[in-house]
């Protein structure tokens, strides 16, 4: 039973599209995060959600969107993608907010923008 | 600034022998510690953290992690190295930011364990 799960796994668009990914964890936990990681393997935090509501957003061009519709999922909506935007996407979730439990991941979605 | 580094790119081991794998920080306060590890084409995984306590850390797969304030070091360790440990690792520190928490990533070292 997946703990923390995201669709699509592979995701091939051209430039200008809007897409999404989808995450969900069945964990229970309050916190969930998007991240994104580059081609070099750099891990970076783009947005965190505690109980639905956005704690952090980091610089990320507001072409990003991120929206929580309930506490288990935290959905990434993307517009007008552009090449820079291919990269693995990582959903995650802890148990709280404070940053001392442990991030569970997902699989990662890769993107890719032609 | 708060930072955390891994020096090393890559670290090639004989299985067998010993591994370790660096990282350093720079943060205020206490230092909140994790080691995660990433196997090709899958998502992170927890090994193991430093929040308090005894500065050695046990954690998953033989693991473990030395935290010394001196230092400023939390270096992961293993006594004998598995050609399944082969992978990517990443050192974390929290920071606080605007008054949220984040965890902050070295670049990552590459592990390689040759048989």
């Amino acid at each position: 039973d997946t703990a923390v799960s995201q669709t699509p796994k592979y995701l091939v668009t051209q430039m200008g599209n809007d897409k999404s990914i989808k995450c969900e964890q069945n964990l229970g936990h309050d916190t969930m995060y998007w991240y994104k990681q580059d081609s070099k393997k750099f891990l970076k935090i783009m947005f965190s959600y505690n109980n639905k509501e956005l704690i952090i957003n980091e610089t990320v061009p507001n072409r990003f969107s991120p929206k929580s519709p309930d506490k288990a999922h935290l959905n990434l909506h993307i517009n007008s993608l552009e090449l820079g935007d291919s990269a693995v996407y990582f959903c995650a979730s802890s148990q709280e907010v404070r940053g001392t439990s442990e991030q569970y991941f997902g699989p990662g979605t890769r993107l890719t923008v032609t | 600034a708060q930072s955390v580094a891994q020096p090393e790119d890559q670290v090639n081991v004989a299985e067998g022998n010993p591994l370790t794998v660096k990282c350093t920080y720079s943060v205020s306060g206490n230092p909140y510690l994790f080691w995660y590890v990433q196997y090709p084409n899958r998502g992170l995984q927890f090994l193991l953290k430093y929040i308090t306590g005894d500065n050695l850390v046990k954690g998953s797969y033989g693991f473990e992690a030395e935290f010394n304030k001196s230092q400023t070091s939390f270096h992961l360790k293993k006594p004998s190295a598995l050609v399944s440990d082969s992978a990517l690792y990443f050192c974390a520190v929290r920071v606080s930011m605007d008054s949220n928490y984040q965890l902050i990533w070295g670049a990552g070292t590459k592990l390689i364990i040759k048989p």
